[in-house]
Formats: structure tokens, C-alpha cells, sequence
């Protein structure tokens, strides 16, 4: 079955840090790029970040750059996203998003079941 | 930064009703557009790709289309099941921006 598997989110006091994790099934993790989007209460998805299937490239919504660090380890199949200096705007769901890639004659278009962050004192 | 501009914010309808939602994007986006639909607590699904392409699995009451630089999905015959919360993306260039969102509810 193809999957995204988040894992590390949590409460964290304004300042501190969180790593998140995505874990990849059922598909060739390595040969595409992935994105963290994250959806605070009440709004739409907003694009946080993105990295090439090779690890390169790396972007950046302007809001976290210099405070987030995207990764990733195609031996393990797994996404990362190093947060540092949360701010209580950073609190949403972080998911981890596949999409949209030619397969066959439809896309392919994969998101997890996301993770919880929330940035509070 | 290319801005997509949604509309409606929400919308209520029955079920059997056709309605349609816009996006407009702040430039030239091609036709790098795609639809998601999200259910509460869900992960968005994507609907429509490429403007007009129907994501395979998707019901054919589903279409997409493009004017310019707007952009509309169609639901014609409207089923229980697609009362939620629809969004557009741009594709077409960094941050791939997704529109505000249209909440579709039961009239």
C-alpha cells in the first residue's frame, strides 16, 4: 500500500524545537521530490517546504527560513523537518505530500495522515 | 509571490444541485492548477489535476476548466458525500500556493 506516515509532533513552548518525521511505503520513495504542508485551525494548507528525490533543493516558505531544515534519507524512506525557534504561528497539522507525478496515464498524489504541532506556553 | 484568490468562501446547496467555485490566479499559471477536496480531520484528496484532468477514481460529476488566469470546478448532480471543504494550488512556480478554501454545505 502506498503511504506517508508522520511521526514527532507535539506541545513545544515558543523557542524550542521539534524534528518531524515522514515515513514512505509502497513507492519509490527516491524518486520524487516531497513537501511538508501544514494547515493551521480554521485555515488552508499552506506549503512549508520541499526537497528534490536526490536530497538537493531544499526551499522554503519565507516564514521558516532560517529556522527550518528539510531532509531526507532514501535508505530509510524517510522525510524530516528540523524546526527550530517555534513561534505560536507555527502551530498546525504538518503533513508530508507527494504530488501531483505522471504514473502510468494518471498521477500520483500522496499525503500522510499528518501531524499535530502546537507552539504554546 | 503568484496569489490564488478562491470564491466563494462558502457556499450551501442540496443535493442534486450543479455548483461551481473559482480560483483566479495573480498571474500566468498555465495550466498548473489542481482541485482538492477535504473532509474534516482529513488529509486533502486530490480531484483535478492540470486544470481539467480528472484524477482516475474521481466521479465524472467532478470537471475542471480554465479561463486565462481563472480557473473553475463544476459539481454537477452534488452527492452527500462531497459536502466539505474545497481548495486550489498552483503548481506553477514557488511557494505553490493554494487558494483560501470553499466550504460546500448542505442547504
Amino acid at each position: 500500500e502506498v503511504q506517508l506516515l508522520e511521526s514527532g509532533g507535539g506541545l513545544v513552548q515558543p523557542g524550542g524545537s521539534l524534528k518531524l518525521s515522514c515515513a514512505a511505503s509502497g513507492f519509490s520513495f527516491s524518486s520524487y521530490g516531497v513537501n511538508w504542508v501544514r494547515q493551521a485551525p480554521g485555515k488552508g494548507p499552506e506549503w512549508v517546504s520541499s526537497i528534490s528525490g536526490s536530497g538537493g533543493n531544499p526551499k522554503y516558505v519565507d516564514s521558516v527560513k532560517g529556522r527550518f531544515i528539510i531532509s531526507r534519507d532514501n535508505s530509510r524512506k524517510t522525510l524530516y523537518l528540523q524546526m527550530n525557534s517555534l513561534r505560536v504561528e507555527d502551530t498546525a497539522v504538518y503533513f508530508c505530500h507527494v504530488g501531483v507525478v505522471p504514473v502510468a496515464a494518471d498521477v500520483l498524489d500522496i499525503w500522510g495522515q499528518g501531524t499535530r504541532v502546537t507552539v504554546s506556553s | 509571490d503568484i496569489q490564488m484568490t478562491q470564491s466563494p468562501s462558502s457556499l450551501s446547496a442540496s443535493v442534486g444541485d450543479r455548483v461551481t467555485i473559482t480560483c483566479r490566479a495573480s498571474q500566468n499559471i498555465n495550466n498548473f492548477l489542481n482541485w482538492y477536496q477535504q473532509s474534516p480531520g482529513q488529509a486533502p484528496k486530490l480531484l483535478i489535476y492540470g486544470a481539467s484532468s480528472l484524477k482516475r477514481g474521481v466521479p465524472s460529476r467532478f470537471s475542471g476548466s480554465r479561463s486565462g488566469t481563472d480557473f473553475t470546478l463544476t459539481i454537477t448532480s452534488l452527492q452527500p458525500e462531497d459536502f466539505a471543504t474545497y481548495f486550489c494550488q498552483q503548481t506553477y512556480s514557488t511557494p505553490p500556493a493554494f487558494g483560501q478554501g470553499t466550504k460546500l454545505e448542505i442547504e
